[in-house]
């Protein structure tokens, strides 16, 4: 089964307000977290990433938050525009033997912005 | 990303028929993989490559197979295909040598199988 998911499908925010997208992740060797936004007919885009030993990264507009005690990630997108508009997937994956196998997603969180 | 292109976009088929969607990039990376993605799924790993001698497999590979043909090519292939196998399905690469293991996608195939 999925061992990374979301807890919302839809999120619904007024433009201008902050979004707050969350995700849960049961493996606790995961060590490398990244967010990615898809929107309609493209394949996703890499927003922003986390290592494991950190508990926040900030970037131009988001912040990933990661609380390993609870496994949890979550994804803050201040001030929300319509461009973004689309489903933010959580990705994880797990280092084995050095390398780095494909990433597991979560089912993704569809967010709509409201004008 | 224009890096990473696949080919064809879109493409209807009947069961039974062999089809090959490729893969192509230009960011010089080293590792390559397939994705298929399902309303309410997510993506999940078909199979990847960490170079052209290496090929491995993912959490559904029954029913594909891959060819990394140079280190910037790396087809899937659907021997016989089926309905469930309708899906949008994507590429990607990354750079073991980059900070990060991030991975950057392709535009995407959609494929129907009747």
């Amino acid at each position: 089964g999925e061992s990374v998911g979301l807890h919302l499908p839809t999120l619904s925010v007024q433009e201008g307000d902050n979004s707050i997208i969350n995700c849960a992740y049961s493996n606790s060797a995961s060590d490398y977290f990244i967010w990615y936004k898809q929107e309609s007919g493209k394949g996703p885009q890499f927003i922003i990433d986390i290592r494991s030993n950190m508990d926040k990264r900030q970037g131009q507009r988001v912040t990933v938050l990661l609380n390993k005690t609870v496994k949890h990630l979550s994804l803050q997108i201040a001030a929300t525009q319509p461009g973004d508009s689309a489903v933010y997937f959580c990705a994880e994956n797990i280092k084995s033997g050095g390398g780095a196998d494909g990433l597991t997603f979560g089912k993704g969180t569809h967010l709509i912005i409201q004008p | 990303d224009a890096d990473v292109t696949q080919t064809p976009r879109n493409r209807i088929t009947k069961t039974g028929k062999r089809i090959m969607l490729e893969c192509s990039q230009t960011k010089g990376h080293d590792r390559m993989y397939w994705y298929r993605q399902d309303p309410g799924l997510g993506l999940r790993l078909i199979y990847y490559s960490f170079d052209v001698k290496d090929i491995n497999k993912g959490e559904i590979s029954d029913g594909y197979s891959v060819s990394r043909q140079a280190q910037a090519k790396f087809s899937l292939s659907l021997e016989s295909a089926i309905p469930n196998q309708t899906a949008l399905y994507f590429c990607a690469t990354s750079d073991p040598r980059g900070r990060t293991d991030t991975q950057y996608f392709g535009p995407g195939t959609r494929l129907t199988v009747l």
